[in-house]
């Protein structure tokens, strides 16, 4: 019973690197949400995707920030030039696609704590 | 815009007391309505949801929350707590019939169960 797997599970960069978080869905969905945690608070949504699709990003900085989630593989969450302030914990979730029972519930993963330097 | 608060950051109860988690939530829509526990350094599970129908929902371990339209409130309860349930929970809610499936979350509550 494979759930929302996510690796790496802890990461550090320097300032200035790059970062890749990965997630894979739960067996059978087909739609991704990422999340962040900054220390302290709660989830604030990042991004909405479905493979080759993203549905809604209205929770991604403008800069440096992306995600996708290709036909094949996982869904990568990369950040570019990372800094302190990216520090967080980043949560993937999945759930079924829309008509699909279970549509409503998002399944969430361990999460990858990033640590910037 | 929707909001979700949770006035309680930080609860400490007594084993076998009651506790009750406050939560209360703004939007303009109907709305679904969830609990997740998060366990130190583990990532968030599925307490209960609303989604429908009765306003009470139960959890398999013992947790209920009760759902008030009128108050647009999600308080979450349970009779007699235990050490197992130290954890942080946090409240959050969807707003489907906006198109909008993602979640939007309280800053959490901290339970701590004193033995």
């Amino acid at each position: 019973n494979a759930g929302v797997m996510q690796n790496p599970r802890h990461l550090v960069r320097r300032r200035g690197q790059e970062a890749r978080l990965r997630c894979s869905p739960m067996k059978g969905h087909s739609h991704v949400y990422w999340y962040r945690q900054l220390p302290e608070e709660g989830l604030k949504f990042m991004v909405y995707l479905q493979k080759e699709n993203i549905i809604d990003e209205s929770g991604m900085p403008k800069e440096r920030f992306s995600a996708e989630f290709p036909k094949e593989g996982p869904s990568i969450l990369r950040i570019q030039q990372v800094v302190r302030g990216d520090s967080a914990a980043y949560f993937c979730a999945s759930s079924p696609r829309p008509g699909q029972p279970g549509e409503d519930t998002q399944y969430f993963g361990p999460g990858t704590r990033l640590t910037v330097l | 815009a929707q909001s979700v608060t949770q006035l309680d950051s930080q609860v400490p109860v007594f084993e076998e007391a009651p506790v009750e988690l406050r939560c209360n939530y703004s939007s303009s829509v109907s709305v679904y309505l969830f609990w997740y526990v998060q366990y130190p350094n583990q990532g968030l599970q599925l307490l209960l949801k609303y989604l429908s129908g009765s306003t009470l929902v139960e959890s398999i371990n013992g947790f209920e929350a009760e759902f008030n339209k009128s108050q647009t409130s999600f308080h979450l309860r349970k009779p007699s707590v235990h050490i197992s349930d130290t954890a942080e929970y946090f409240c959050a809610v969807s707003e489907p019939q906006a198109g909008a499936n993602n979640l939007f979350f309280g800053t959490g509550t901290r339970l701590t169960v004193i033995p």
